[in-house]
């Protein structure tokens, strides 16, 4: 099993539409997670921290469900930029070694 | 703002061969990393590094090697390239655990 699995997609959407990414993780010891954006050709840049309680940042809002290992990540009102593949990150190790684990991404892709 | 750079963006390699490829960030960060990433796959660790001369094997270190002689250049080693090591190759730097920076990547092909 993977340790952070996540649905391939693609998805197509409409601009204007909601979308939403889900992940699993299987390190219950995870501490920290992370949603990164990787643009085609290009590096992942880090999106948003997830935190606990559910967090949010403009159209953004990640969730995190520690019981059931699985973290997600909403887009309200999607724009054409937000094109992209989306990585889910989980934390591992401690200290010094402590490493990220990344997933496999989501691709989205914005009609117009 | 942080910057990591990669030795090449293309590189294009001979069976056998030795390949180094550089990266060197200006943020003073003590933690750095090699991934590489395929389709299907994602990005896979092959090597990290938390201080000068220290180095911890990845997921996936085997044929590769690295070298950290000065905190801000790590580089990765393909003692001797093999066709399945055609790949993309992405370097991190990090100074917490909250933000890992990328470089561009390299995007290697070895035939």
């Amino acid at each position: 099993r993977k340790e952070v699995e996540q649905d391939p997609g693609p998805f197509n959407v409409p601009e204007g539409a909601t979308v939403a990414f889900n992940c699993t993780y299987s390190n219950s010891a995870s501490q920290s997670f992370f949603w990164y954006r990787q643009d085609c050709r290009k590096e992942p840049k880090l999106l948003m921290s997830v935190y606990s309680s559910g967090n949010e940042d403009g159209r953004f809002t990640a969730q995190l469900n520690r019981a059931s290992q699985y973290i997600s990540l909403l887009i309200r009102d999607s724009k054409l930029s937000d094109s992209a593949t989306y990585l889910c990150v989980v934390n591992r190790g401690r200290g010094s070694a402590r490493q990220l684990t990344f997933g496999s991404g989501t691709q989205l892709t914005v009609l117009p | 703002d942080v910057k990591v750079t990669q030795s090449s963006r293309y590189l294009v390699k001979r069976t056998g061969e030795k390949v180094f490829l550089e990266c060197v960030q200006d943020m003073d960060h003590e933690n750095m990393f090699w991934y590489r990433q395929d389709p299907g796959l994602g990005l896979r660790l092959i090597y990290f590094s938390y201080d000068v001369k220290m180095k911890e094997k990845g997921d996936i270190p085997e044929g590769y090697s690295v070298s950290r002689e000065k905190k801000e250049r790590f580089s990765l080693i393909l003692e001797s390239a093999s066709t399945n090591q055609t790949s993309m190759y992405l370097c991190a730097s990090r100074a917490t655990v909250y933000e890992q920076y990328f470089g561009p990547g390299t995007r290697l092909t070895v035939t």
